[in-house]
């Protein structure tokens, strides 16, 4: 079975450019959690959805972080502008909820390095 | 102060010992408890959840201190494999997961 699929896995953009980063879920997993890690502040949850419902979007740094989940299957983090800052691995999540564990799974992350 | 404090290492240990890592959390309204073990450059797995009684899987152990906050994993007869990073994780629910930084463990023949 296929995990939590991640695409671009390396992004290098120069500051003040949009920046779209994409995760397909595992299927059949209804909780969807996006994740930024750096050294400095270790692993962060910037939002997750149920179902696709936005449920806590607390994490977000500020308004130029965006996240949608238009469907079962897709979701998007985008970063406009971005900002040398923002500069960290993104990873995103998934996990049945309401399943025997609610183990969350990994995708391999983006690599976002910003100029 | 952070929410899940480690102690980030490295501890480098040789194969065959016996090695613990501890970890505190500062909401006593934490719930739910694990052991999530990274990669370099990889992503984090889940090694184990952390019960009340304590538990043990093969070589690892975890055990959790509700009145003191802490939560430990202990283990044994290390391999080579067992080199990476050790996250401690609790929750408040079962859908928000919040990690500590992460404990290196090095491990060398």
């Amino acid at each position: 079975d296929a995990g939590v699929i991640q695409s671009p896995r390396h992004e290098v953009t120069e500051m003040g450019q949009e920046v779209t980063l994409r995760c397909k879920p595992i299927s059949g997993h209804n909780s969807l959690f996006w994740y930024r890690q750096t050294m400095m502040r270790g692993l962060e949850l910037l939002i997750y959805f149920n179902n696709n419902v936005p449920i806590d979007d607390s994490g977000m740094p500020e308004d130029r972080f965006s996240a949608k989940m238009p469907n079962a299957s897709f979701s998007t983090l985008k970063i406009q502008p971005s900002e040398p800052r923002d500069s960290a691995v993104y990873f995103c999540a998934s996990s049945l909820r309401g399943g025997l564990s609610n183990e969350q799974f990994f995708g391999p992350g983006t690599r976002l390095t910003v100029l | 102060r952070k929410e899940v404090e480690q102690d980030p290492g490295p501890f480098n240990v040789p194969e065959g010992a016996t090695v613990a890592f501890n970890c505190t959390y500062s909401n006593s309204a934490s719930q739910s408890f694990f052991w999530y073990r990274q990669d370099c450059r990889k992503e984090p797995k889940l090694l184990m959840s952390v019960y009340s009684s304590g538990n043990e899987d093969g070589r690892f152990t975890a055990q959790l201190n509700r009145a003191s906050q802490y939560i430990s994993l202990l283990i044994r007869d290390s391999k080579l494999s067992d080199s990476a990073t050790y996250l401690c994780v609790v929750s408040r629910n079962t859908d928000k997961l919040i990690f500590g930084t992460g404990t290196r463990l090095q491990v060398f023949p």
